[in-house]
């Protein structure tokens, strides 16, 4: 079946340093690929998105690149902020009877410390 | 505006017991998506509602996990005689709409977290 794994974590990073997080899929059609961003007490937020090959979603300075030759969707941001202190889910979507239905993966703890 | 919220934000139950979860969903959104959160991983979806059809519940772990939305908004996700693993944190999100061609942003509220003891 359809999956995602992503590297565990927790992530410890300095201000400032720069960030990635590794995402690679497993899936029998041609998904939408994404990243979900959730602060403590809060639920998951869409941080961005990519829907075909080559495409780069990019929001808030985070950046994924939609690599379809090696299955991948890797999350890096140059300079990371305390304030970006959460969990990051990578995810996958297809069309399946109509409706989208995400696949997520375990989820990466990133920590920044100032 | 407001967001999707949910209630109660925590349950403790005692194995056996009935319980029922509820998801206000943001005004005008047609799909509704239920997932199941357990510790350390991350969602897995149980059940999704276009309107009040209930489209696809492939998700749901047992038939003691029943859900409904009877007028289109409001859904609740019921479990009946809960057992340990039920443990989790519930996690309801809402869509503009989620079939045709594209995907639309789901927007999720800050989950119920049921502890069974």
């Amino acid at each position: 079946g359809d999956s995602v794994t992503q590297m565990e974590g927790p992530v410890t990073l300095s201000e400032e340093a720069c960030l990635t997080i590794n995402c690679t899929y497993t899936a029998t059609g041609y998904p939408s690929l994404f990243w979900y961003v959730q602060y403590p007490g809060e639920g998951l937020q869409l941080l961005l998105k990519a829907t075909k090959a080559d495409d780069k979603g990019s929001n808030k300075g985070f950046e994924a690149t939609y690599r379809k030759e090696t299955t991948s969707f890797h999350l890096e941001k140059g300079s990371v902020q305390v304030s970006d202190s959460a969990v990051y889910f990578c995810a996958l979507s297809l069309l399946s009877g109509g409706s989208y239905i995400p696949t997520f993966g375990r989820g990466t703890s990133l920590i920044v410390h100032p | 505006g407001a967001g999707v919220s949910q209630s109660p934000r925590y349950k403790v139950a005692k194995r056996g017991q009935d319980v029922a979860l509820r998801c206000d969903p943001i005004s005008g959104h047609v799909s509704l998506f239920w997932y199941q959160q357990a510790l350390g991983q991350g969602p897995e979806f149980l059940t999704y509602f276009q309107n009040e059809a209930q489209l696809d519940k492939s998700g749901l772990p047992s038939d003691r996990f029943f859900a409904e939305r009877p007028e289109g908004s409001v859904s609740t996700l019921k479990i009946q005689r809960t057992q340990q693993e039920d443990s989790a944190v519930y996690l309801c999100a809402s869509s503009v709409y989620s079939g045709g061609i594209s995907y639309n942003e789901q927007f999720f509220g800050p989950g119920t977290r049921l502890t069974v003891l």
